[in-house]
């Protein structure tokens, strides 16, 4: 069964910094995984999807890379702004199914 | 238009209360999902419809019955519930690619039930 873990589980840091948010899974066999962002009491929006076959992928200051041997993602905001305080989470469906893991999330606040 | 709508945003109901939630999609997407979610968790998957049928029920108690009576809607029927069932309710939908494989995962704004 399709464990994903998220670290850091919280992370507070001043506005301007670069980031890592990191992602891992216990099975690799996995066909895409996604990042997404959550707003307090919101849904789940979008962010980043890589598919297997990548390595990388990028929207405006945001970078996602995929390691699917190491059973790991990573997720690089550059220069962070209050704006980007939420809740961002990964997840990853197996390769031939729909149910969608996620990791517990890490809670970022970037203070002005 | 990435689109998921849910309504209602709020509910409030008793233990011996009927209600439904509603989702809607105009993307063309053939799978749809339920999810739930309490307070600082993940979302926890509860049902996932793949072309209009229902392909994966995550053993989810009976008082909750998921219906899609077309591709863009997707309900769920409440009833009986308990006040540990209070959560944010959670429709997404996505792509079918190469079979059951999904594409990316599109979620509504959710609803927030609670249970007195």
């Amino acid at each position: 069964k399709q464990e994903v873990t998220q670290i850091p589980a919280a992370l507070s840091v001043p506005e301007g910094e670069n980031l890592v948010l990191n992602c891992s899974f216990t099975d690799s066999a996995i066909y895409n995984l996604q990042w997404f962002r959550q707003d307090p009491g919101k849904g789940l929006t979008s962010l980043l999807l890589i598919q297997s076959s990548q390595r990388e992928q990028t929207s405006g200051r945001l970078n996602a890379s995929l390691d699917k041997s190491s059973g790991r993602s990573t997720l690089y905001i550059a220069a962070s702004q209050p704006g980007d305080s939420a809740t961002y989470l990964c997840a990853a469906p197996p390769n031939y199914g729909q149910n969608f893991v996620f990791g517990p999330g890490t809670r970022l606040s970037v203070l002005p | 238009d990435t689109e998921v709508t849910q309504t209602p945003k709020h509910l409030v109901m008793g233990m011996t209360n009927k209600k439904s939630l509603k989702c809607e999609q105009h993307m063309g997407h053939r799978a749809m999902y339920w999810y739930k979610q309490k307070a600082k968790k993940p979302p926890e998957l509860m049902f996932v419809y793949s072309y209009e049928k229902l392909s994966i029920n995550e053993s989810v108690p009976s008082r909750f019955s998921p219906e899609c009576p077309n591709s863009s809607l997707l309900n769920l029927h409440l009833h009986a519930l308990q006040p540990e069932d209070s959560a944010l309710y959670l429709c997404a939908s996505s792509q079918l690619l190469r079979g059951p494989r999904p594409g990316e995962l599109f979620f509504g704004e959710g609803s927030r039930l609670t249970v007195l």
